[in-house]
């Protein structure tokens, strides 16, 4: 069976402090991979998603980038993160064979906290 | 820009009683649409799709589209305590899916 693993579970950081967080599929292949944050009182924004290995697409221009190393390997990183990156992040993946679009499977998210 | 709006709420109903929540999106290109509950401090989880105009059922779960007003709705039957979360309709535009802010649900018991 499939699984999505995502770390850490919560995360303080200072201004200016860099950011990596990871997020990995097992049990399938060629996923579809998403990072969504959800801030307080907002919906879900989606912030990156892959078809592919290093094939990105970028929804929100902001400090944020992301990177597809592997297969089933998603990482969001920022070199300097800013009070206004708070908030809890997602990762989600769909199979593009078998699910229909817009059937995501989730992480358990990363509650991050910027002081 | 591609929108898609939800009521916040709260929306309190009694156990037992239908719970009804609402969506409407602004693409008319949207193929495929999707409710997602959402308990607090968890991630969501998808409930129900559907793509076609019509009702869908499953189980006490019933979603509604209809296209030409690009309204989406999910009715809940037998309204439970355990129902008492947010609902978050997702909308599937050129396989990116944009989702509302969500409805939160109090079931009364």
């Amino acid at each position: 069976s499939q699984t999505i693993h995502q770390w850490p579970a919560t995360l303080v950081q200072p201004v200016g402090s860099p950011l990596s967080l990871e997020c990995t599929v097992e049990g399938t292949s060629n996923p579809n991979l998403y990072w969504y944050r959800q801030a307080a009182g907002r919906g879900l924004q989606l912030l990156f998603y892959s078809v592919g290995i290093g094939q990105i697409s970028s929804e929100v221009p902001q400090n944020l980038s992301a990177s597809r190393p592997q297969d089933r390997q998603f990482i969001l990183s920022s070199k300097k993160l800013l009070l206004s990156d708070s908030g809890f992040y997602l990762c989600a993946w769909n199979d593009p064979i078998r699910d229909t679009p817009g059937k995501l499977f989730f992480g358990s998210g990363t509650q991050l906290s910027v002081l | 820009q591609k929108e898609v709006e939800q009521n916040s709420g709260p929306l309190s109903v009694p156990e037992g009683a239908i719970a009804s929540l609402n969506c409407t999106y602004s693409d008319r290109g949207s193929q495929s649409f999707f409710w997602y509950r959402q308990y607090s401090g968890k991630s969501p989880e998808l409930i129900m799709f559907i793509y076609s105009n019509g009702d869908k059922e499953d189980g006490r779960f019933t979603a509604q589209l209809n296209k030409a007003s690009q309204y989406v709705s999910l009715l809940i039957r037998d309204s439970q305590p355990s129902d008492s979360a947010t609902y978050l309709c997702a909308v599937n535009v050129d396989d990116k899916i944009i989702f509302g802010k969500g409805t939160r649900l109090h079931i009364l018991p």
